[in-house]
């Protein structure tokens, strides 16, 4: 069974940093895509941020670039998202998501939760 | 970035018929490997996104055959045939040819 768990979710005060991981397991991580998407309370789905299986390759949605760094372990199988200079419109639900095919979007997490507030 | 807009953004449906939601690229989403990325997802209230078609018109293992995606270059459309109650929630199409990914602004289906 392919699992996604995300963590590291809370409460933080805007300008504040958050790290976000996702531990993956139930199909071979290496080899794909991997994505975090967020979805602010009541509102839809945006993604934010990919990373190809090498690691080498990143993407990012202009609203996160230069605040937050997507990165991957594969001897863990994990992933992260490093969020800094936190703004009260990250506030969202957010999701790791992983490709098994190309653009597949396939498995997603439950979840973790970004409160930025003071 | 490849801006997705979906229509209708709210979709009442009487049980038994069917419905259809469009998805519009602003740009063509033919990848150069001559594939569409093209899913759609449907979420129910507190729970995370569900896959169920992608590349267009591939349905995922476990989806009714009454779903069913159409489309090609920047014109998309999901069907659902004979709607039943669990099928309420809201519907994305998400393309993946482009980075970064978009999606569109979801369509809520509600029974009449």
């Amino acid at each position: 069974e392919v699992q996604l768990v995300e963590s590291g979710g809370g409460l933080v005060q805007p300008g504040r940093s958050l790290r976000l991981s996702c531990a993956i397991s139930g199909f071979i991580f290496n080899d794909h895509a991997m994505h975090w998407v967020r979805q602010a309370p009541g509102k839809g789905l945006e993604w934010v941020s990919g990373i190809f299986w090498h690691g080498n390759n990143t993407g990012y949605a202009d609203s996160v670039k230069g605040r937050f760094t997507t990165s991957r372990d594969n001897v863990k199988n994990s992933l992260y998202l490093q969020m800094h200079s936190l703004r009260a419109e990250d506030t969202a639900l957010y999701y790791c998501v992983g490709d098994n095919v190309p653009g597949g979007a396939d498995y997603w997490g439950q979840g973790t939760l970004v409160t930025v507030s003071s | 970035d490849a801006v997705m807009t979906q229509s209708p953004l709210s979709l009442p449906v009487t049980l038994g018929q069917s419905a259809s939601i469009s998805c519009r690229s602003s740009q063509s989403l033919v990848h150069g490997d001559g594939n569409i990325y093209l899913n759609w997802f449907h979420q129910r209230p507190g729970q995370s996104p569900r896959r169920l078609i992608y590349k267009v018109s591939d349905r995922d293992s476990g989806v009714p055959d009454r779903f069913s995606g159409s489309g090609s270059g920047t014109d998309f459309t999901l069907r659902i045939s004979r709607v039943e109650a669990e099928d309420v929630g809201v519907y994305y199409c998400m393309q993946a040819t482009h980075w970064p990914y978009t999606f569109g602004q979801g369509t809520k289906l509600e029974i009449k």
